[in-house]
């Protein structure tokens, strides 16, 4: 059973960059099959989506974050990485990964995010 | 942007009842709907996708309905760990959007 984790600091500095990493165990990372993402919660409000990486190199993210966000795959490590630039306090919040799969019903597939680790608490402050 | 709302906001209910989650689209999104659950300290849970189908291991108590702008989710008889904050989130569009959430508390 595919498991995944969130691991990376828990505080950072504003304007500096957040790196956290997503741990896939139990499969395999390099399935053209699914879409891996960053979604975040910032405390008190609701689910954003950040961004997602697919064929182990591919990217789309949620326009909103204005270019800040990069997303990466270590296919030898099975880890996928989060870097969001020039953070401020708005970046606070829990981050979780998740993993997007294509689930069919009938003659068509749909998109749903069935794979999600617990979440990791970042807090930009000084 | 499709904006996803939700209503309420909050909830409040009795173990045993049946309750009634609302989602609405900003433009038709067919049946590209996802409803997922988050408890605190836990990773969230796929319950129901393409507006009607319960994933894998999902109990029977959960269903969804909807097409196009307008979606629900029904939990049928409420269970003590049904008690979190329930998300809509719509897959019609590559910019993934998520409802507003709906936090159902014990009444």
């Amino acid at each position: 059973q595919v498991q995944l984790q969130e691991s990376g600091p828990g505080l950072v500095q504003p304007s500096q960059t957040l790196s956290l990493t997503c741990t896939v165990s139990g499969g395999s990372i390099n399935s053209g099959d699914y879409y891996w993402n960053w979604v975040r919660q910032p405390p008190g409000k609701g689910l954003e989506w950040i961004g997602f990486l697919y064929d182990s190199g591919n990217s789309y993210y949620n326009p909103s974050l204005n270019g800040r966000v990069t997303i990466s795959v270590d296919t030898s490590k099975t880890q996928f990485s989060l870097n969001l630039s020039s953070v401020t306090a708005a970046d606070t919040a829990v981050y979780y990964c998740a993993r997007l799969d294509r689930l069919r019903w009938g003659e068509n597939y749909y998109s749903a995010m069935d794979v999600w680790g617990q979440g990791t608490t970042v807090t930009v402050s000084s | 942007d499709i904006v996803m709302t939700q209503s309420p906001s909050s909830l409040s209910a009795s173990v045993g009842d049946r309750v009634t989650i609302t989602c609405r689209a900003s433009q038709s999104i067919n049946n590209y709907l996802n409803w997922y659950q988050l408890s605190p300290g836990k990773a969230p849970k796929l319950l129901i996708y393409a507006a009607s189908n319960l994933h894998s291991g999902v109990p029977s108590r959960f269903s969804g309905s909807g097409s196009g702008t307008d979606f629900t989710l029904t939990i049928g008889s409420l269970q003590p760990e049904d008690f979190a904050t329930y998300y809509c989130q719509q897959s019609y569009s590559t910019l993934i959007t998520f409802g507003q959430g709906t936090r159902l508390d014990i009444k």
